[in-house]
């Protein structure tokens, strides 16, 4: 059973617009949450984290969000640029077993012009 | 330049043979690790080495084998595999067992 879900695998944007990737996990023990980056025939790439005492955390065109009593956190990418084009995974981890991280299975985003 | 390089970028091999599956990383890193793509399933976490010990062994099979030689180098040596293997073999490290990983660009690895 997946601890860490993106039941979206795909979502297509406007250039300019908001994009909105969203993860839900069901593990209460989770404190520390990622999101990475991929493209094709290239490794992940982390764009940015969050730990469980915050519910916010901004880095440039992105913000992460943590609703913990939903259990549920998503990726906001303002404005969408073509660039952005990618598969983004959601990961997840506790600090007991910090190196043990529990990725999603992905959403392509697709940013069409 | 990504600071974690893996060789080889692609494998085909038997399933009699043997190889390995090699990973550098020039970030100073003290935490490697070994992750399995397969398609159209999340990553899958195989190995973490911390300090060149093994802390995290994800209920691997046998027939692969990693060893880390010291904190800049992690081996995946293969014996033996089976077709469910074919997959993306990922490395990554971390400044801790804490922080975030950086990947490698992986090796696609085909199991005739």
């Amino acid at each position: 059973d997946q601890q860490v879900k993106q039941n979206s695998p795909s979502l297509s944007v406007q250039e300019g617009r908001i994009s909105i990737l969203n993860c839900d996990y069901t593990n209460s023990m989770f404190d520390y949450f990622l999101w990475y980056k991929k493209y094709p025939a290239e490794g992940p790439t982390f764009l940015i984290s969050i730990s469980s005492i915050k519910d916010k955390n901004e880095d440039g065109r992105f913000t992460v969000f943590l609703n913990k009593s939903a259990k549920h956190l998503s990726l906001h990418i303002v404005p969408s640029q073509p660039g952005d084009s990618a598969v983004y995974f959601c990961a997840a981890s506790g600090y007991s077993s910090a190196s043990k991280i529990i990725f999603g299975s992905g959403t392509r985003l697709s940013i069409r012009p | 330049e990504t600071g974690v390089t893996q060789t080889p970028r692609h494998l085909v091999m038997g399933m009699t043979n043997k190889k390995s599956l090699k990973c550098e990383q020039h970030l100073g890193h003290n935490a490697m690790y070994w992750y399995k793509q397969s398609a159209k399933k999340p990553l899958e976490l195989m190995f973490v080495y911390s300090l060149e010990e093994r802390v995290e062994n994800n209920s691997v099979p046998s027939r692969f084998s990693p060893e880390c030689p010291n904190s800049s180098h992690l081996f995946l040596h293969l014996h033996t595999l089976q077709p469910e293997d074919s997959a993306l073999y990922l490395c990554a490290s971390s400044r801790t067992a804490l922080g975030p990983q950086h990947f490698g660009d992986g090796t696609r690895l085909s199991i005739l």
